[in-house]
């Protein structure tokens, strides 16, 4: 069965430095892969996604992913942080069968001035 | 272009009360979708629509929840009789196809506390 694991519920980091958020996959085929972000009080919003090609992917507000298969992961990236990207983070697969996005817990990302 | 409405942002009732929720979908977009996020969680598929025709309600509790999109555009979402373990985000999402290749575009979600 597909799934995903995002191994940090919160992740501190300080304004100016930077970011990784991980994300890990199981899954038996080639996988879809997606990054969200959900700010407070707003709906999700997609920051990037990857089919194939490419394995390092540019999003947007800065944001980049790489896709590592040997390791089924797909951890998002920003060089330098700054307080509006205070948020969580959700890491989604997308099951090729149906279509259907299977969804890690989230990481809650907060910024130290 | 608007995004996805979701109403009400907030409902507070009591166990054993029915509930229910608006969506109205980005105009144009075939597809929709409900989820459910329990807080410290990924939101989970409840039901998909593809134009007025259910796609996948799976992981629907149809004993309790039902939901309809009448002529392909808005859609709602019932709980009768609402559990504790309904107090969730429910989250409104569309998608102009069905396909992963497809961004769906969610709304801002309404958060429902059963007491």
């Amino acid at each position: 069965a597909q799934s995903v694991t995002q191994p940090d519920i919160h992740i501190t980091v300080s304004e100016g430095a930077s970011l990784e958020l991980r994300c890990n996959y199981s899954y038996g085929a080639t996988p879809y892969l997606f990054w969200y972000v959900q700010s407070p009080g707003q709906g999700l919003q997609l920051l990037l996604k990857y089919f194939s090609g490419d394995t390092l992917v540019q999003g947007i507000k800065g944001f980049e992913a790489e896709f590592k298969r040997s390791q089924s992961s797909f951890n998002l990236r920003k060089p330098s942080v700054h307080w509006s990207d205070a948020a969580e983070y959700f890491c989604a697969v997308g099951a090729q069968s149906n279509y259907q996005l299977i969804w890690g817990a989230g990481t809650k990302l907060i910024i130290k001035p | 272009e608007a995004g996805v409405a979701q109403s009400p942002r907030y409902k507070i009732i009591e166990k054993r009360q029915s509930v229910a929720f608006w969506c109205n979908p980005i105009s144009g977009h075939a597809t929709l979708y409900w989820y459910q996020q329990i807080l410290g969680q990924g939101p989970k598929l409840l039901i998909q629509f593809q134009n007025n025709g259910v796609v996948d309600d799976s992981q629907l509790p149809k004993d309790r929840f039902s939901a309809e999109r009448l002529k392909g555009v808005d859609s709602t979402l019932k709980i009768q009789p609402a559990k504790l373990e309904d107090s969730a985000v429910y989250l409104c999402a569309s998608s102009l196809v069905a396909g992963l290749g497809d961004t769906q575009y969610f709304g801002p979600g309404t958060r429902l506390t059963v007491l």
